[in-house]
């Protein structure tokens, strides 16, 4: 079955740390776009960072310099490191996948998302 | 790029149609996608490139519009159809979202 599977989401207190996965199965991973796109509870979508196929990364601005996204081929597997959490990166994570086939495109398959908690 | 998506709330029922419009603070061409996504579940890819069609999606969706100015109908809509709407551009990194429409079905 083609899936993303994000894992990793936690408690964790202001200024603290965590490491999200997003795992695929039924597709080579490294062959696409995978973005993480978060939602704060009650509220809507918002694109945090992208790794590109060919290793190139992007952030949003609200999480550059204290995020870090990062691929491992052999695990089929992207991840994220949050550091320096702040109370508002509270949210449920998506990993989402862009195929990519004209550029960055849209998103055809998301996951269902890991829960972020940072509350002292 | 920044994208407004109105109205924030539409209610209608089954025998109306459901317009949502997304407009890009600058052209950003047909890189325009349409997502729903119902209470507890994940975003589901409705029309890509402002008006393709993406399978598995019910005819009743349509989208248009090219460079700033974007719509989403949904004709004779159903109960199933409640839900938030999020328009979403690709033309440039950082990507973006519009706020999202909540529609209720009367």
């Amino acid at each position: 079955e083609v899936q993303l599977v994000e894992s990793g989401g936690d408690l964790v207190q202001p200024g603290g740390s965590l490491r999200l996965s997003c795992e695929a199965s039924g597709f080579t991973l490294g062959y696409n776009f995978i973005s993480w796109v978060r939602q704060a509870p009650g509220k809507g979508l918002e694109w945090v960072s992208v790794f590109y196929s060919g290793g190139g990364t992007y952030y949003a601005d609200s999480v550059k310099g204290r995020f870090t996204i990062s691929r491992d081929n052999s695990k089929n597997t992207v991840y994220l490191q949050m550091n320096r959490l702040r109370v508002e990166d509270t949210a449920l994570y998506f990993c989402a996948r862009d195929v990519a086939s004209r550029g960055l495109g849209c998103f055809d398959l998301w996951g269902r998302g890991t829960r972020v908690t940072v509350s002292s | 790029i920044v994208l407004t998506q109105s109205p924030d709330f539409q209610s209608v029922t089954p025998k109306e149609k459901v317009t949502i419009t997304c407009r890009a603070s600058q052209d950003i061409g047909s890189s325009l996608h349409w997502y729903q996504q119902k209470p507890d579940q994940s975003p589901k890819l409705l029309i890509k490139y402002s008006s393709e069609s993406v399978s598995g999606v019910p005819s009743r969706f349509s989208g248009r519009g090219s460079g700033t100015d974007f719509t989403l109908t949904i004709n004779s809509p159903e109960a199933e159809d409640a839900a938030t709407y999020y328009c979403h551009q690709s033309s440039s990194v950082p990507l973006t979202f519009g706020g999202g429409t909540k529609v209720e079905i009367k």
